[in-house]
């Protein structure tokens, strides 16, 4: 138990579904990480949220859509994907001591295996 | 643009032995990660390192920094089955020469390290 919570754990949907990914954190972190891991490429951070507030959009497509509401809660909505969407999506959390220091070590949850058909 | 390359990618080597693991990054930070990632499961940290010099240790595995030559190694010191996982190091994009991102930890493509009887 990382004190990351991610769920579903598997998830198999069509090209015209939406669905939703869940993360909730325990660990009193306030800031929040979506990364995307696919076997053809090396991590790839998604969204930041920082204080519940956006601070990173990594070029990602909008038929990916982040929500936190509050800071440990974050979720990842998804509609229209594509099969090249099909992936390992992980949340992390850390606690960012902002201009006054450095990202702390992230903390992983188990991931979300995406299947888009 | 912040890059992190880690070699060897693949890595089998026999109970007993040592090897060391390389992490080259492009651009100026003083913050690098190391995590471990065991199949279908999370990402774990392992260490942290925060300056030039650094090394830390931790039962077989050793890890330093140097961030002059922008590059970090993982010595592996006589291997056991239970090493096997795949390790990723990850650099801190927050700060670099190019001004980085809050929040960007940005992950080399992995190292997958299968120890052999």
């Amino acid at each position: 138990e990382t004190g990351v919570t991610q769920t579903p754990r598997h998830l198999v949907m069509g090209m015209t579904n939406k669905k939703s990914l869940k993360c909730e954190q325990h660990l009193g972190h306030n800031a929040m990480y979506w990364y995307k891991q696919s076997a053809k490429k090396p991590l790839e951070l998604m969204f930041v949220y920082n204080f519940k507030e956006q601070t990173e959009n990594n070029s990602v497509p909008s038929r990916f859509s982040p929500e936190c509401p509050n800071s440990s809660h974050l979720f990842l909505h998804l509609h229209t994907l594509q099969p090249e969407d099909s992936a390992l999506y992980l949340c992390a959390s850390s606690q960012d001591l902002g201009v006054s220091g450095f990202n702390e070590k992230l903390f992983f949850g188990s991931g979300t295996q995406l299947s888009v058909l | 643009e912040l890059k992190v390359e880690q070699n060897p990618l693949f890595l089998s080597m026999q109970e007993g032995k040592n090897y060391t693991i390389y992490c080259n990054y492009s651009t100026t930070s003083d913050r690098l990660y190391w995590y471990r990632q065991d199949p279908g499961k999370s990402l774990e940290s392992l260490f942290v390192l925060l300056s030039n010099g650094a090394v830390k240790q931790e039962g077989r595995l050793m890890a330093s920094l140097d961030t002059k030559a922008r590059l970090s190694t993982l010595h592996i010191t006589a291997a056991v089955h239970d090493l096997s996982a795949t390790y990723f190091c990850a650099v801190d994009g927050q700060g670099g020469d190019d001004g980085g991102s809050q929040g960007n930890l940005i992950f080399g493509k992995g190292t997958k390290l299968s120890v052999k009887p």
